[in-house]
């Protein structure tokens, strides 16, 4: 079946510094691929999504970039804040059954020090 | 204010002993799902619904159950609660078939003694 491949974490960084957190994934068809993001405490929220090759999406700073030829979407922050500590999951949409499944990486937690 | 609601956020409880985890959620979505979260696995699905009535199997069913007699409403239901079902809990809804995004309620941290 269809997965996804997140670098391992903890992401430690000091503000202002350039983040990348690496994706990868394997499917059949052309998945939507999902940035999601998880505040301490809180439930997931989707950050950003993609739903073509090449297209790119952006929310809050944030940055990435499906690539069919390399199936990655790697999530880019050229400047983070502390703020931005979470956990980071990266998800794609697999069609299953009539509606769209979503499968999700392991998690990437970000940790940003002053 | 568009939300899903969980309930409890946190629960501890000893093997056996039949428990209910409530979610609802105010969008009208079709489709609501649960998902368990355990370090290093990510988020995995438990059960979802694409409508009242309509449940089926997500990847780790195993000693769970669920109803779907209301939109809003879509109880997770451990019948007889093990160890190995301490966990975090995640409740999710979703506008359909399409579903490209899911709105997820805040979680229920479960400890299973």
């Amino acid at each position: 079946g269809d997965s996804v491949t997140q670098m391992e974490g903890p992401v430690t960084l000091s503000e202002e510094a350039f983040l990348t957190i690496n994706c990868t994934y394997t499917a059949t068809g052309y998945p939507s691929l999902f940035w999601y993001v998880q505040y301490p405490g809180e439930g997931l929220q989707l950050l950003l999504k993609a739903t073509k090759a090449d297209d790119k999406g952006s929310n809050k700073g944030f940055e990435a970039t499906y690539r069919k030829e390399t199936t990655s979407f790697h999530l880019e922050k050229g400047s983070v804040q502390v703020s931005d500590s979470a956990v980071y999951f990266c998800a794609l949409s697999e069609r299953s059954g009539g509606y769209n499944k979503l499968i999700f990486g392991a998690g990437t937690r970000l940790a940003v020090h002053p | 204010e568009a939300q899903v609601t969980q309930n409890p956020r946190y629960l501890i409880t000893v093997t056996g002993k039949k428990l209910t985890v409530t979610c609802s959620q105010n969008m009208n979505h079709e489709y609501m799902s649960w998902y368990r979260q355990d370090p290093g696995l990510g988020l995995r699905q438990i059960y979802y619904s694409m409508n009242v009535e309509v449940t089926d199997k997500g990847d780790v069913p195993e000693g769970y159950k669920v109803s779907r007699k209301e939109k809003r409403n879509f109880p997770l239901i451990l019948e007889s609660p093990s160890p190995n079902q301490t966990s975090l809990y995640f409740c999710a809804s979703g506008p359909g078939r399409m579903n490209y995004e899911q709105y997820f309620g805040p979680g229920t941290r479960l400890t299973v003694t």
